[in-house]
Formats: C-alpha cells, structure tokens, sequence
C-alpha cells in the first residue's frame, strides 16, 4: 500500500484554468505540507497543517489554497493558473509537528502550464 | 531565512570510487536530516543527526555534523550505480520548518 499518495501525477493545463491535486496518507500522521520543487531541483515548503489545522503557510500567492477535510487528506487548489506555477508538487506527512520527525513524501504532481 | 549550500552540485564519477558531499549554513541547526531523491520519486529520509560532532554510517554512507551545528557532509564508500540519485540535506531550527539545501546530483557510472 502507498504510504502517501497524490493525484493526479502529471498535470497539463492552460494558463488562466483552476486545478486541484489531492493527497492522501494512510500512517495515521498527525502533519501533512505542500512543497514546491523547481526546475533546479529546490524544494521549497508551501503550507503545512497538523491535524488539520493550518501551521504554516509561507509567502505563498493566495491563488493556492490548501483544504483539509481531515487529517488523512490535504489537497491544494490552484486558481487562475501561471506560467511560472510549472513545477513538481509533492505532498508529504510526518507523525507529529516538529522538525527533527522524519518526513514521508508523496510521489510528485508535475504541472506543466502552458 | 536558513540558507542551506550544498557542494558539488553536479557529481559524476565511476562505480568504485568514494565521494564525499557537503552542507554548509551560516546558522545553526537543532537537527540535520538527509534525502535521496530518484527521478520521478519523493525524497526518501536516510538520517536524522541532532548532536554537534555526531557521526551515523548507514552501510557504505557516513554522515557527519559539525561541532557547531552549521554544516553536515555525506561521505559514500566504493559507490555503486544504485546510490545514483539527488542528495537533500535539510536542517531546521527547533520545531520551525525544515529548510531543504540546494541538492548535489549524483551519478555513478557502471
């Protein structure tokens, strides 16, 4: 079984268009996040929720919006998509909020904008 | 803001030949972990060092933090085609985020 899973894995849309990507992790974490690796390879986190409440949310344009229903999922919704928003997108979770626990990664999204 | 650098960037060498990669901050970190990525995969942990001056040997990796908790290095003995792949280190101060390091690519020629 996948330990935390994301789809779509790739994602192809225009410029302007709304996008979801869903992410699910079955380890009973308490802490999900959303990273943002560019074409350089730097990760970088977007927003982190622990036990579906929003702990992080870094300077992030407010076209992202993270969603929660639980603590098993969090999705993160894009409006009025842009060019420089290409990039792979990997979910992730750890047991509890804290950096010294270590962090399980989804797979990736790659989201091409065109 | 952390800054994590790690060096080389790129490393190509022959299956055989030890290597060793490096992290380097001008601040301090309360614990120092480290990633290996494959293409089309997520970051998988293979250490998690809190202890200025700890070492920890994963097999044929070793990994090192320095005494003043601003720098680790990743050192791989006779490496093989397998330990291809994106080293990450990432470091955090207390229980902030975790600040991911610039990456060095490696690739082990058969």
């Amino acid at each position: 079984d996948t330990a935390v899973s994301q789809t779509p894995k790739y994602l192809v849309t225009q410029m302007g268009n709304d996008k979801s990507i869903k992410c699910e992790q079955n380890l009973g974490h308490d802490t999900m996040y959303w990273y943002k690796q560019d074409s350089k390879k730097f990760l970088k986190i977007m927003f982190s929720y622990n036990n579906k409440e929003l702990i992080i949310n870094e300077t992030v344009p407010n076209r992202f919006s993270p969603k929660s229903p639980d603590k098993a999922h969090l999705n993160l919704h894009i409006n009025s998509l842009e060019l420089g928003d290409s990039a792979v997108y990997f979910c992730a979770s750890s047991l509890e909020q804290g950096s010294g626990y270590e962090q399980y990664f989804g797979p990736g999204t790659r989201l091409t904008v065109t | 803001t952390q800054l994590l650098e790690q060096s080389p960037q790129f490393l190509s060498i022959q299956e055989g030949e030890n290597l060793t990669v490096y992290c380097n901050s001008s601040s301090v970190f309360s614990s120092l972990q480290w990633y290996r990525q494959e293409p089309g995969e997520g970051p998988v942990l293979l250490v998690t060092v809190v202890t200025g001056g700890e070492v920890k040997k994963l097999k044929r990796l070793t990994f090192q933090f320095g005494d003043a908790r601003k720098d680790s290095s990743l050192h791989i003995t006779a490496a093989q085609p397998g330990d291809t792949g994106l080293y990450l280190c990432a470091g955090a101060v207390g229980n902030e985020k975790l600040t991911f390091g610039t990456g060095t690519r490696l690739t082990i020629i058969p």
